[in-house]
């Protein structure tokens, strides 16, 4: 099956640095990878996706790049602010099965 | 429309115990997962429903078991419970077929005492 591994598992920035976290899958017939964020005692919630017929997605301050032939998508996040605290959660799927889960990265951003 | 739905909201149970948990997925959603969330541990798959039938399955011991209803709400069972299986139980409903985004409902935060 598949597995996705996710890094860092913490990652501490000062507000308005960027902020980095990387994935990488093993099912090659994995086609669709979304971010979600699970802020402190909520549901996670989709904040970003890419599909992999594009290498690259922009939305606002959030942005992703996929590169289909390592087999790794990472999450970017420009000018953090304290509200962007939270659990970040990458994902991948071949759109005949669940959803598979990296392991998550807490982000803190320091004011 | 309407979200994901879960109830309970919160349980308390006794070791050895059994419990039901619900969740009525987003209208058209055809496929209902379910996942295990505790402290570090992350989002670990239990298993998939869609259109009634068991999809895919996680590394989960046969106490853990699951349906789907003709309407596509699921039920998640949990029979000889132990300590260890208090958790926040997710479920997430999507189409189920191509790349489509999956929507979380609130969890279910089982307590086993």
């Amino acid at each position: 099956g598949e597995n996705v591994e996710q890094h860092p598992s913490t990652l501490s920035v000062q507000e308005g640095d960027s902020a980095v976290i990387k994935c990488t899958y093993s099912d090659s017939a994995s086609n669709y990878f979304p971010w979600y964020k699970q802020e402190l005692g909520k549901r996670p919630q989709l904040i970003i996706d890419i599909r992999s017929n594009v290498g690259e997605k922009k939305d606002q301050r959030i942005a992703v790049t996929l590169n289909k032939t390592a087999k790794h998508f990472s999450l970017h996040i420009t000018e953090t602010q304290p509200e962007d605290s939270a659990v970040y959660f990458c994902a991948s799927n071949t759109g005949r099965r669940a959803l598979t889960f990296g392991s998550g990265t807490r982000l803190q951003v320091q004011p | 429309k309407a979200g994901v739905t879960q109830t309970p909201r919160y349980l308390i149970k006794t070791r050895g115990q059994q419990v039901t948990l619900s969740c009525s997925p987003i209208s058209g959603h055809r496929s209902v997962s379910w996942y295990q969330q505790t402290p570090g541990q992350g989002l670990q798959f239990l298993f998939e429903y869609f259109s009634e039938t068991q999809r895919n399955k996680g590394n989960f011991p046969g106490r853990f078991s699951g349906r789907q209803f003709s309407n596509s709400r699921s039920e998640m069972n949990v029979s000889t419970l132990e300590l260890g299986d208090s958790a926040l139980y997710l479920c997430a409903s999507s189409l189920g077929q191509g790349d489509t985004e999956a929507f979380f409902g609130q969890g279910t935060r089982l307590t086993v005492v």
